[in-house]
């Protein structure tokens, strides 16, 4: 199956800083990217959905300003955390669609930000 | 609203039992439909899927069944295994560049 790559797996950080996680389709290429959150116990909520060379599109309710999407390639995606605060504490998870043609999302193995 | 339902939060099944999984969804334009497992702290690793030209699609243990007049699906896991113990999240979309919609999951606790 297609793997996805995320990093870093985990990242601690103080409140009022930025937080970068990369997310990469390692062996295909993936015009659209989706990045979720998952709060403990939770399903899979999803923040935006990215598209190579375009902006992103968000949520209701996402902050764009705060959480920064860029899909400069292909193969990566990336999210930043912006002035990051205690509640942006959580577990966020990346998925990559082929430009292939199938429907499945193939996920990243997350990453877990605990901002202190 | 909800357009993916899960109504069972956990279900838990005796090893070599059968695990039945069940999902709900209420968009008719969904034409594609995929199972998904999780551990935690792990991203979802796709299981297996269905597209609505089939009602039924088998993948060794795993098989998935689609009532479209019902608007329901469900994943038999046959004989459960204490490995198959997970979160259970049933997905579907349109045709198109959508996004998943994704079910709240269901955790399956299979005892040895």
């Amino acid at each position: 199956g297609a793997v996805v790559s995320q990093h870093p797996s985990r990242v601690i950080c103080k409140s009022g800083t930025s937080v970068k996680i990369e997310c990469r389709s390692l062996d295909f290429q993936a015009t659209t990217m989706f990045w979720y959150r998952q709060f403990p116990k939770q399903s899979l909520m999803l923040m935006a959905t990215s598209n190579e060379g375009s902006k992103a599109t968000y949520e209701q309710g996402v902050e764009k300003d705060k959480f920064l999407i860029n899909h400069a390639s292909l193969t990566l995606s990336t999210l930043t955390v912006t002035s990051a605060h205690p509640e942006d504490s959580s577990f966020y998870i990346c998925s990559a669609r082929s430009s292939g043609g199938f429907y499945e999302q193939f996920f990243g193995p997350g990453t877990r930000l605990t901002v202190l | 609203d909800q357009q993916v339902k899960q109504n069972s939060p956990s279900l838990s099944v005796q090893e070599g039992r059968i695990s039945i999984l069940n999902c709900d969804y209420t968009n008719s334009m969904f034409d594609y439909f995929l199972w998904y497992k999780k551990y935690p702290a792990e991203g979802p690793t796709f299981l297996i899927s269905i597209s609505s030209i089939k009602d039924k699609n088998e993948d060794g243990r795993f098989t998935v069944f689609l009532n479209k007049s019902a608007k329901h699906l469900s994943l038999h896991i046959v004989p459960s295994q204490p490995g198959d113990s997970a979160v259970y999240f049933c997905a579907a979309g349109p045709s198109g560049n959508t996004p998943l919609v994704f079910g709240k999951g269901t955790r399956l606790s299979v005892i040895a």
